[in-house]
């Protein structure tokens, strides 16, 4: 298995606090991802860091920043909670090729639930 | 734009049988990857398999294969003689390279997923 973390696997926080969840890895992939999972929508990716420093907005990336201030960790925000952004968070990592990524693999899960 | 279509939202067969999960994708870009992905009842993410824009090869791996067909821009997953420990969710999801300034990435984009109960 890809050595990649998530923390916490679960939280219950309430509406309007911020909220930081943690994915590390231990592969020195380059790119890294935040999804979530949400019933009817499968996965959409919320923001996605191609290098330190260095990210960019995903699909549904309003209410959440992240940071990325070294290879192995991929900080996701939720700057005022609400409860729309109850969900499965999933980190994923790939690696570039001499063409293209690799197939991304993915950490176990954050179950969030906002009350 | 890239999208990735899996219209068959649930899908319940008698085990043994076989059962065919369509995918069917949208990109402009010439070089791309196809994936799929399995999440079982436990909830983890698990890697199928993972094919380039110019390998239409189909593949098959035990009782799984793949039908690549870019003239229709689709990629579907059999399952032969289906068993019970198959029931998951299955997401299709396309790769394509993004260019941003001077870098060139690449962003993942899944379908909604199939979720496939094989009943004893």
């Amino acid at each position: 298995d890809a050595g990649i973390t998530q923390s916490p696997r679960h939280k219950v926080t309430e509406t309007g606090t911020p909220v930081t969840l943690r994915c590390h890895q231990t592969e020195n992939h380059r790119y890294m991802y935040w999804y979530r999972q949400d019933p009817g929508h499968g996965l959409r990716l919320i923001h996605y860091s191609y290098g330190v420093k260095d990210t960019d907005k995903g699909e549904v990336s309003d209410g959440y920043s992240v940071s990325r201030s070294k290879t192995e960790d991929f900080l996701l925000t939720l700057e005022s909670a609400t409860s729309s952004q109850t969900s499965v968070y999933f980190c994923a990592i790939s690696q570039p090729t001499e063409v293209m990524n690799t197939e991304a693999f993915f950490g176990q899960g954050t179950r969030l639930t906002v009350v | 734009a890239q999208k990735v279509t899996q219209a068959q939202t649930e899908i319940s067969v008698v085990e043994k049988e076989d059962v065919t999960l369509d995918c069917v994708y949208e990109t402009r870009d010439t070089t791309y990857y196809l994936f799929w992905y399995k999440q079982p009842p436990s909830g983890e993410l698990v890697f199928l398999i993972r094919r380039n824009s110019f390998d239409e090869q189909n593949e098959i791996s035990g009782r799984y294969s793949w039908n690549f067909q870019k003239s229709t821009s689709s990629f579907n997953f059999t399952i032969t003689a289906s068993q019970v420990v198959d029931s998951a969710v299955y997401f299709c999801a396309l790769s394509g390279l993004e260019i941003f300034m001077k870098t060139s990435y690449d962003k993942v984009i899944f379908g909604p997923g199939t979720s496939l109960s094989v009943i004893p």
